[in-house]
């Protein structure tokens, strides 16, 4: 069974410009939730899709998007880049309405230097 | 955002030693209390959870003890192996997961 799958990896990019980060679920999965790891500050929750709504919201500014499509598969996208968005991005996805949904199966996360 | 504060943030100790690290939260319609255990390049992965309504739970060498009335609960490592070197992170939440800062554990051989 194939895991939570993200894309890319690896990425560089300079203050002000854009990025978009991509999310492939465990199939089966309707839940999806997005994660910004820094040394600091551990884990901390931006955002979760659920059937293609955002079901639940983190304390981040309005620079922070994402979306769910159809298929669960999910995108976030952060706008107007500043250093401190430096990080690693990890999404998550769950069962979301079946026992054992909060069950978060973690992917291995897009590391994004802002310069 | 409601907070889970984790202590300590690194710990080293002995092969063959208990490792323990302990979590506080706030909320109490928190229901569900994850341990996760992260090694580098990797995301996270659950290492073992329970539910309010029990006070501890084994699973092999990993036991979580909660005390719903004090708000708290650990993780307790046994005969801690080099192995287990990684960063352990608690977490506790219902619909949302809210996730501590993380422990780095460093078990010496």
């Amino acid at each position: 069974k194939a895991g939570v799958t993200q894309t890319p990896r690896y990425l560089i990019k300079t203050r002000g410009q854009q990025v978009t980060l991509s999310c492939s679920p465990i199939s089966g999965h309707r839940s999806v939730s997005w994660y910004q790891q820094t040394p600091g500050q551990g884990l901390q929750f931006l955002f979760e899709y659920f059937s293609e709504t955002q079901r639940n919201k983190g304390n981040f500014p309005g620079r922070f998007s994402g979306r769910q499509f159809s298929n669960s598969r999910s995108e976030m996208n952060v706008s107007t880049l500043e250093l401190g968005d430096s990080a690693l991005y990890l999404c998550a996805s769950s069962g979301g309405d079946l026992s054992g949904a909060n069950v978060l199966t973690f992917g291995a996360g897009s590391r994004l230097t802002v310069l | 955002q409601q907070q889970v504060k984790q202590s300590p943030q690194s710990l080293i100790v002995q092969k063959g030693g208990i490792s323990i690290i302990n979590c506080a939260y706030e909320n109490t319609a928190f229901d569900y209390f994850p341990w996760y255990q992260q090694f580098p390049g990797k995301g996270p992965a659950l290492l073992i959870a329970i539910r309010p309504d029990v006070s501890e739970k084994k699973e092999g060498r990993f036991t979580i003890s909660f005390n719903k009335s004090a708000k708290q609960f650990s993780l307790h490592i046994m005969d801690s192996q080099p192995g287990d070197s990684a960063t352990y992170f608690c977490a506790a939440g219902d619909d949302k997961i809210i996730f501590g800062k993380g422990t780095r554990l460093h078990i010496l051989p």
